[in-house]
C-alpha cells in the first residue's frame, strides 16, 4: 500500500470547518483513500473513502486532487466531540482475494477548541 | 445493534505470564482482524481471519503470539510468556470481505509489569 504523510497536529475552532490534508504521492490507480478517526480510549472509526471523485456523507467530505497525489478531509462544522486522531490510509479495494488490512500511519491529532 | 466487543478491557500481567484476549465480532461478519497499538502510535496489523481460517499472520511479532477463531465467530489472541514490550492496546475489528469498512472494538489495554 502507498505511504501517506499527514501533519502531526492541527487546531480548529468549534463551529468552523476543519480541513485535514494528506499526501499520498505514490498512490496506484487501484488504490482508494480511506479516512478513519480514533477518539481517545476508543477503537478507530470509519469516516469516508474515495477513489478519484469527491465524496460526501453525513460525517465529512473528501476532496481528492485530480492527480490523486493528495486529499483533504473536511469536517464542515467541527464540534468538541470531533477532537481525535485522524488517519489517512491508502489501500486497494476490497473484494476478490484482497481482504483489505489497514496500514495506519501516525495520523493527525485534531484538537477542536471552544 | 451490538458492535464489536472485547474483553477484558484492561489486563495487568506480570512478565512471563500468559494472557488471553477475547474478541466478539459483529454477528455474521466473516472477516476478523487483530491490531496492536503502542502508546502514541497508530494501530499495526497482527493477523487476519476469514471465518475460521487464519489467512494472514504476517504481523504477529513473535511465536509467543497465537490467535485462533475455531468456529468462525469469537476469536482469542493469546500471548505466552509476556514481555514488557508487549504492553499495548490490542484492537479487534470485523467486517465482510467485500465491505469497505472495518468495525473496531474498544480494545484491550495490556500492561506487563
Amino acid at each position: 500500500d502507498a505511504k501517506t504523510t499527514q501533519p502531526p497536529s492541527m487546531d480548529c475552532a468549534e463551529g468552523r470547518a476543519a480541513n485535514l490534508p494528506c499526501n499520498h504521492s505514490t498512490i496506484s490507480g487501484n488504490e482508494y483513500v480511506y479516512w478513519y478517526r480514533q477518539i481517545h480510549s476508543q477503537g478507530p472509526q470509519y469516516i469516508i473513502h474515495g477513489l478519484k471523485n469527491n465524496e460526501t456523507n453525513e460525517m465529512a467530505s473528501l476532496i481528492i486532487t485530480e492527480d490523486r497525489k493528495s486529499s483533504t478531509l473536511i469536517l464542515p462544522h467541527a464540534t468538541l466531540r470531533d477532537t481525535a486522531v485522524y488517519y489517512c490510509i491508502v489501500r486497494v479495494a476490497t473484494g476478490g482475494t484482497s481482504y483489505g488490512k489497514l496500514t495506519f500511519g501516525q495520523g493527525t491529532i485534531l484538537t477542536v477548541h471552544p | 445493534g451490538a458492535g464489536v466487543s472485547q474483553s477484558p478491557r484492561y489486563k495487568v500481567a506480570k512478565r512471563g505470564q500468559d494472557v488471553a484476549l477475547r474478541c466478539d465480532p459483529i454477528s455474521g461478519h466473516v472477516s476478523l482482524f487483530w491490531y496492536q497499538q503502542a502508546l502514541g502510535q497508530g494501530p499495526e496489523f497482527l493477523t487476519y481471519f476469514q471465518n475460521e481460517a487464519q489467512l494472514d499472520k504476517s504481523g504477529l511479532p513473535s511465536d509467543r503470539f497465537f490467535a485462533e477463531r475455531p468456529e468462525g465467530s469469537v476469536s482469542t489472541l493469546k500471548i505466552q510468556r509476556t514481555q514488557q514490550e508487549d504492553s499495548a492496546v490490542y484492537l479487534c475489528a470485523s467486517g465482510t470481505p467485500n465491505s469497505y469498512e472495518q468495525y473496531f472494538g474498544p480494545g484491550t489495554r495490556l500492561t506487563v509489569t
